[in-house]
């Protein structure tokens, strides 16, 4: 099986600009979840979509949003970026709600300037 | 408070030793615990899960809970310099009505020959 595959892998982009990054899930993975890692808060929770719903938020703000569509695949958004959002940004996949194991992807390393 | 603290390390042991990683979380109703190994520059991946009280062996691996102290680790055995990396704590827990994994920042563990 495939596994977790995202894109872009490197991104640049400008302050203000917005962004979207792509996550297809391991075939059969109806959850994913979004993680934002940096090397001083680590990797921190984003959201979570199972059944194309997100069923759970981390603490970041409203710029950050994401969706998924009916194959499973999700896409999150960052709008009006900031030089803070320079991050490895990792999506992680698991077969239902509950499922004790992700699968993470090899992320999207983004650099704001 | 944080609510997964590791030290950060780095953590440096020789060849052959064991390497003793260490965890405490602060939600008392977590119920599940992994560890994560994420080589540099890779994304993290799962080495150890472990639920119940006490210890659970897999090969080199043994991971330790104490729930009443809110404490896991991660015994490596017989460590190798292919286990320097980062070791990442993992408590999951139940929020809205999905999932979240919340990490501590790792551990760096540097196996020297």
């Amino acid at each position: 099986k495939a596994g977790v595959t995202q894109t872009p892998r490197y991104l640049i982009k400008t302050r203000g600009q917005q962004v979207t990054l792509s996550c297809s899930p391991i075939s059969g993975h109806r959850s994913v979840s979004w993680y934002q890692q940096t090397p001083g808060q680590g990797l921190q929770f984003l959201f979570e979509y199972f059944s194309e719903t997100q069923r759970n938020k981390g603490n970041f703000p409203g710029r950050f949003s994401g969706r998924q569509f009916s194959n499973s695949r999700s896409e999150m958004n960052v709008s009006t970026l900031e030089l803070g959002d320079s991050a490895l940004y990792l999506c992680a996949s698991s077969p239902g709600q509950g499922y004790e194991t992700q699968y993470f992807g090899p992320g999207t390393r983004l650099l704001v300037l | 408070q944080k609510e997964v603290e590791q030290n950060s390390g780095p953590l440096s042991v020789p060849e052959g030793a064991i390497a003793s990683l260490n965890c405490t979380y602060s939600d008392r109703v977590s119920q599940s615990f992994f560890w994560y190994r994420q080589y540099s520059g890779k994304s993290p991946e799962l080495i150890m899960s472990i639920y119940s009280n006490g210890d659970k062996e897999d090969g080199r691996f043994t991971a330790q809970l104490n729930k009443a102290s809110q404490y896991v680790s991660l015994l490596i055995r017989d460590s190798q310099p292919s286990d320097s990396a980062t070791y990442l704590c993992a408590v999951k827990r139940l929020a809205n009505s999905g999932y979240a994994l919340n990490f501590g920042k790792g551990t760096s563990l540097l196996v020297t020959p």
